[in-house]
């Protein structure tokens, strides 16, 4: 499986647009990059994801890198209610069929007011 | 409301007393799994299931036992629970995955046991 490597922790001021990094140099051509956070007390929550291009929603922005070696979360203005656990995910292996998430420690972003 | 819902919320329990945690989602998904989250080993994935009837291990099934005999439900069985099984546990819902990429999961808010 593909592995992602993200920064265990990292402290933005609130209003800050903050920088969430992963690396995934092991990525096949085929592997979509998926963001989920995780905020205080609930389950994950999808973010946002891309294969190649950078992808913008309404929650963050996604900055994929042209070697597709790693890939960046971008939070325009962090909140205190983004103060949240962010994982960066690659998919199931395609032989499997499955739709099956492989969580890492993902990185703990703390919200300084 | 779209979502994915959990009972109990909070259980304690007795090691060795069999115990269900229902997992119910209504936006017709024919993905469903279990997970489980403990301190500093993030989330690791215990069942999942593609369809009715079919179901697979994760990563961590020991301990653990799953049915899909309905396409809404997924309840997790632990028939004779250890101190080891005290974790957060999250059940997750998605479409089919039909192409290349991961369809979005969508989670429950969680199950915290405590197994005695």
């Amino acid at each position: 499986d593909a592995k992602t490597t993200q920064p265990n922790s990292m402290e933005s001021n609130e209003e800050e647009p903050v920088h969430l990094p992963c690396n995934h140099s092991t990525i096949s051509g085929t592997d979509y990059i998926h963001w989920y956070r995780q905020l205080p007390s609930q389950g994950p929550e999808y973010v946002i994801h891309g294969l190649t291009s950078n992808v913008n929603n309404r929650m963050a922005s996604l900055a994929i890198a042209e070697d597709r070696k790693s890939s960046t979360l971008i939070l325009h203005r962090a909140t205190l209610r983004d103060a949240a656990v962010y994982y960066c995910i690659l998919r199931d292996p395609p032989q499997t069929g499955a739709n099956n998430l492989f969580f890492g420690t993902g990185t703990r972003l703390t919200v300084i007011p | 409301e779209a979502q994915v819902t959990q009972n109990p919320r909070y259980l304690i329990t007795v090691t060795g007393k069999k115990l269900t945690v229902t997992c119910s989602q209504n936006m017709n998904h024919e993905y469903m799994s279990w997970y489980r989250q403990d301190p500093g080993l993030g989330l690791r994935q215990i069942y999942y299931s593609m369809n009715v009837e079919v179901t697979d291990k994760g990563d961590v099934p020991e301990g653990y036992k799953v049915s899909r005999k309905e396409k809404r439900n997924f309840p997790l069985i632990l028939e004779s629970p250890s101190p080891n099984q005290t974790s957060l546990y999250f059940c997750a819902s998605s479409p089919r995955r039909t192409s290349g990429r991961l369809e979005t999961q969508y989670f429950g808010p969680g199950t915290r046991l405590l197994v005695l």
